[in-house]
């Protein structure tokens, strides 16, 4: 069974700190994804990777960054945090060269203050 | 990748098959029909995916019509825990993106 796994259930931090959301995987994945999800929007795509030290811009980049030294690890930063920036984050890997499904983390619900 | 519509909502008795519906008349010969579920406060769950055949894994049943522009999932004896938003996704081999649209809410009662 493919895990993946997300570095907290539930974050809470302040307006103007940085946060790292970290995801990790333990097979072999080369392309990993972080989304936001919220309420009425649905899942939205922030980052995703094809490789380690690669990165690939989504739909709402903005104000996020990302990591991926190893390959079993790709992390989200947020670098200077903001109340718009209350979501539920979720990590996804993809396996398969030509079928690509999506196995997801079980998410990290931020709240910032 | 093309756009699917399905409902915002169902109900389903327990212990009944849930037949939920999809439609995704613009898909291209290349595109996969893909569901996902995600249950209160979960990431998503792959369910099944498929391209022109039916398909059956021990979760569900996927139909897909003849023309591919419509498809249905079968959750054959749907329990409480089958509860959940589900999305149909149409999605080409090795691209990038999967699209989660709004998904149909699927309401089990006992």
């Amino acid at each position: 069974d493919v895990k993946v796994t997300q570095s907290s259930r539930y974050l809470v931090k302040r307006t103007g700190e940085k946060v790292f959301l970290e995801c990790v995987q333990d097979m072999d994945h080369e392309n990993m994804f972080w989304y936001r999800q919220d309420p009425g929007l649905g899942l939205r795509l922030i980052y995703f990777s094809y490789d380690v030290k690669m990165k690939e811009k989504g739909d709402i980049p903005e104000g996020y960054s990302v990591s991926r030294e190893k390959k079993e690890r790709f992390s989200l930063i947020l670098e200077s945090a903001s109340t718009n920036q209350t979501s539920m984050y979720l990590c996804a890997i993809e396996s398969g060269p030509t079928v690509d499904t999506q196995y997801f983390g079980p998410g990290t619900r931020l709240t910032v203050l | 990748d093309a756009k699917t519509t399905q409902p915002p909502s169902m109900d389903c008795a327990e212990g009944r098959a849930a037949n939920l519906p999809c439609n995704h008349s613009t898909i291209s010969g290349n595109e996969y029909v893909y569901w996902y579920r995600q249950i209160h406060s979960q990431g998503p769950q792959y369910i099944i995916h498929g391209l022109k055949n039916n398909e059956t894994n021990e979760m569900a049943s996927l139909i897909i019509t003849e023309d591919r522009k419509s498809s249905t999932l079968i959750l054959p004896h749907a329990t409480l825990r089958d509860t959940a938003v589900y999305y149909c996704i149409v999605r080409a081999a090795g691209g990038f993106k999967t699209i989660f649209g709004a998904g149909t809410r699927l309401f089990v009662k006992a």
